[in-house]
């Protein structure tokens, strides 16, 4: 079975700082992983996607990850932490089961920024 | 172009009750997907349909059904409530639900609670 293990659930950074938040997952195949950020009482939005192509992989709001099959990580970073990330992110692995696909999510983390 | 959209955004229910909740896909999309997310955990898969045909269910009880109409847009229904079905309902939709490099859109969600 796909899982992602989630391996802080919480962070604190200040404004300006960079971001790291880490993502470990187990899959008996090469996986397509995903992050998704949920800002308060939203929904949920795709800040980027890995499916086997560059392992280096560019989102939205200056985010990137780095897929690294040797460590079975997919850890998130960004340069510099900005008020508006403070959210909650999840790092996500899609299963295809015949026809269908699921999404399993990790526990989240949530993204703390300080002035 | 307009995004996934729910309705209600919120509703309250008593224990025993039934309650209907509604998703319209993004335009083009024939895949919709059911999530719950209770408060402090990740999203968890309930239900994938394509085609107006069930193509995946997650470990949910018979209370929790759902269907997708011709025009691809779907109702989740719950049937005797329990006070832990109270969560956050997402829906995501996608071109076909089928594929690895395929993003799920989400909506806004349906907040319930269940008294």
């Amino acid at each position: 079975a796909q899982s992602v293990t989630q391996l802080d659930s919480h962070v604190s950074v200040s404004e300006g700082t960079p971001v790291l938040l880490r993502c470990n997952y187990s899959s008996s195949y090469s996986p397509s992983l995903f992050w998704y950020v949920q800002h308060p009482n939203k929904g949920l939005q795709l800040l980027l996607k890995y499916t086997s192509a560059a392992t280096l992989v560019k989102g939205i709001n200056g985010f990137e990850a780095e897929f690294k099959k040797s460590e079975t990580s997919f850890h998130l970073t960004k340069p510099s932490a900005h008020m508006s990330d403070a959210a909650e992110y999840f790092c996500v692995v899609i299963t295809i089961t015949g026809t269908a696909s699921k999404l399993t999510f990790g526990t989240g983390t949530r993204l703390q920024v300080t002035l | 172009d307009a995004g996934v959209t729910q309705s209600p955004t919120h509703l309250i229910k008593t224990r025993g009750q039934q309650v209907t909740l509604r998703c319209s896909p993004i335009s083009g999309h024939k895949s919709v997907s059911w999530y719950q997310q209770v408060l402090g955990q990740g999203p968890q898969f309930i239900f994938q349909y394509y085609e107006k045909e069930e193509r995946g269910r997650g470990n949910f009880p018979d209370r929790f059904s759902a269907r997708q109409f011709p025009n691809y847009s779907s109702e989740l229904n719950v049937n005797a409530l329990l006070l832990g079905d109270s969560a956050l309902y997402l829906c995501a939709s996608s071109w076909t639900g089928g594929r690895f490099e395929e993003t799920q859109y989400f909506g806004p969600g349906t907040r319930l609670l269940v008294l």
